[in-house]
């Protein structure tokens, strides 16, 4: 079946850090790859995402590459702000049905 | 445009109690989602309907949560009886349904969060 692995968090950060949450995953087919963002107290949101290999998801200064090669969808940011700090769920699709989901990788950045 | 809307937000229980949560997803939106997520974890899909047909209830605990989706609109899912193990949070979600993409984008709501004790 699909699955979806992340790093497990707290991941503590100060300002300004460079971020990465890896992501991998094991899906039958070619699924479309999601990064989705909870911020306190606020729904699930989605953050950016990649359909096809090689794609290049990015949005708010987050990327990510859909790598077939290695089955990853690691999640980078080159400074992070406090207003970063969430939880952050990779998700695959293997067709418009629902997403399978890791577990989260809750994001603290210090000032 | 308003969200998906959710109501009660919070709900406590007594094990072998029912309770009902109900969704109300974007209008236009075809297909209507229920996961459940369980403090730690990711959201598990437990029912996902396309206007009011089931299109996959593989992991709906069906001894025991009932959903349905009359007129093709809101949604209640309901829980009969309760028992510990089903203290989590109850997300609803709705995507549109748009023709030649392979990807529909899913949008949230608040979510439910349930404590049975």
């Amino acid at each position: 079946g699909n699955s979806v692995t992340q790093m497990e968090g707290p991941v503590t950060l100060s300002e300004e850090a460079f971020l990465t949450i890896n992501c991998t995953y094991t899906a039958t087919g070619y699924p479309s790859l999601f990064w989705y963002v909870q911020y306190p107290g606020e729904g699930l949101q989605l953050l950016l995402k990649a359909t096809k290999a090689d794609d290049k998801g990015s949005n708010k200064g987050f990327e990510a590459t859909y790598r077939k090669e290695t089955t990853s969808f690691h999640l980078e940011k080159g400074s992070v702000q406090v207003s970063d700090s969430a939880v952050y769920f990779c998700a695959l699709d293997t067709g418009r049905r629902a997403l399978t989901f890791g577990s989260g990788t809750r994001l603290q950045v210090q000032p | 445009e308003a969200g998906v809307a959710q109501s009660p937000r919070y709900k406590i229980i007594e094990k072998r109690q029912s309770v009902a949560f109900w969704c109300n997803p974007i209008s236009g939106h075809a297909t209507l989602y229920w996961y459940q997520q369980i403090l730690g974890q990711g959201p598990k899909l437990l029912i996902q309907f396309q206007n009011n047909g089931v299109v996959d209830d593989s992991q709906l605990p069906k001894d025991r949560f009932s959903a349905e989706r009359l007129k093709g609109v809101d949604s209640t899912l309901k829980i009969q009886p309760a028992k510990l193990e089903d203290s989590a949070v109850y997300l609803c979600a709705s995507s549109p349904q748009l023709a030649g993409e392979v990807w529909n984008e899913q949008f949230f709501g608040p979510g439910t969060r349930l404590t049975v004790l």
